[in-house]
């Protein structure tokens, strides 16, 4: 029982570049989320999706994709990186809307 | 808007002694409450959740928290510090309803001295 697992674990890229970021849960859990950390921010809501085959906007979901392509699997797009989303990004799951959150171990996500 | 808001960002301690983190959050609803520790390099891990029943909740390593509704607060706890809980700590807050919005204040960095 693997829990939440992400890839890549880290990944540089120049500006104007596009990348996938793949999260994967085993835990049969119905919702997925995807959050970016910052410093001094805390951690904030891109995309999430709260059962398969629906996915919503966050707090912030300018630049960003995603695709919830089964139950299992919640992928993170982004189609031309800039600079601004240097970041840490979390992948989450939950069982339901109200339930606890698990987190992957992150990918980190650096834009020159 | 809702939010959530801890007071303190930076704390230093020396071990076995006391610990309480504030939390407070925007939100005049029902609520499930939160707290997070992120280790240093590793991923969040949850600490203890209130969801409903005894507003004192005790989580893993020695750690627990009090919902007083009335403060809208939920401050973390823990009677003796360890070198080892050195870590950053989140407190969230996910306001109740079909939201799976689940709103994170900025994080708390604690470093204990040995």
């Amino acid at each position: 029982n693997a829990g939440v697992t992400q890839t890549p674990k880290f990944q540089v890229l120049k500006t104007g570049q596009s990348m996938t970021l793949q999260c994967a849960q085993d835990m049969n859990h119905n919702s997925m989320y995807w959050y970016r950390q910052d410093p001094g921010m805390g951690l904030r809501l891109i995309y999430y999706s709260a059962s398969e085959g629906t996915t919503d906007k966050g707090e912030v979901p300018n630049g960003y994709n995603v695709s919830r392509l089964n139950k299992r699997e919640f992928s993170l797009r982004l189609e031309s990186a800039a600079p601004s989303q240097t970041s840490v990004y979390f992948c989450a799951s939950s069982f339901g809307s109200q339930e606890t959150q698990y987190f992957g171990p992150g990918t980190r996500l650096l834009v020159l | 808007a809702q939010s959530v808001s801890q007071h303190n960002h930076h704390v230093i301690l020396s071990e076995a002694a006391s610990l309480e983190l504030g939390c407070n959050y925007s939100y005049g609803g029902t609520v499930n409450l939160f707290w997070y520790v992120q280790y240093p390099g590793q991923h969040l891990q949850l600490l203890l959740k209130y969801f409903s029943g005894d507003p004192l909740v005790k989580g893993i390593k020695g750690f627990e928290a009090e919902f007083i509704k009335s403060k809208f607060s939920f401050n973390l706890r823990k009677p003796s510090v360890q070198w080892s809980d050195t870590a950053e700590y989140f407190c969230a807050v996910l306001p109740g309803g079909a939201t799976n919005k689940l709103i994170f204040g900025t994080g708390t960095l604690l470093a204990v001295q040995p």
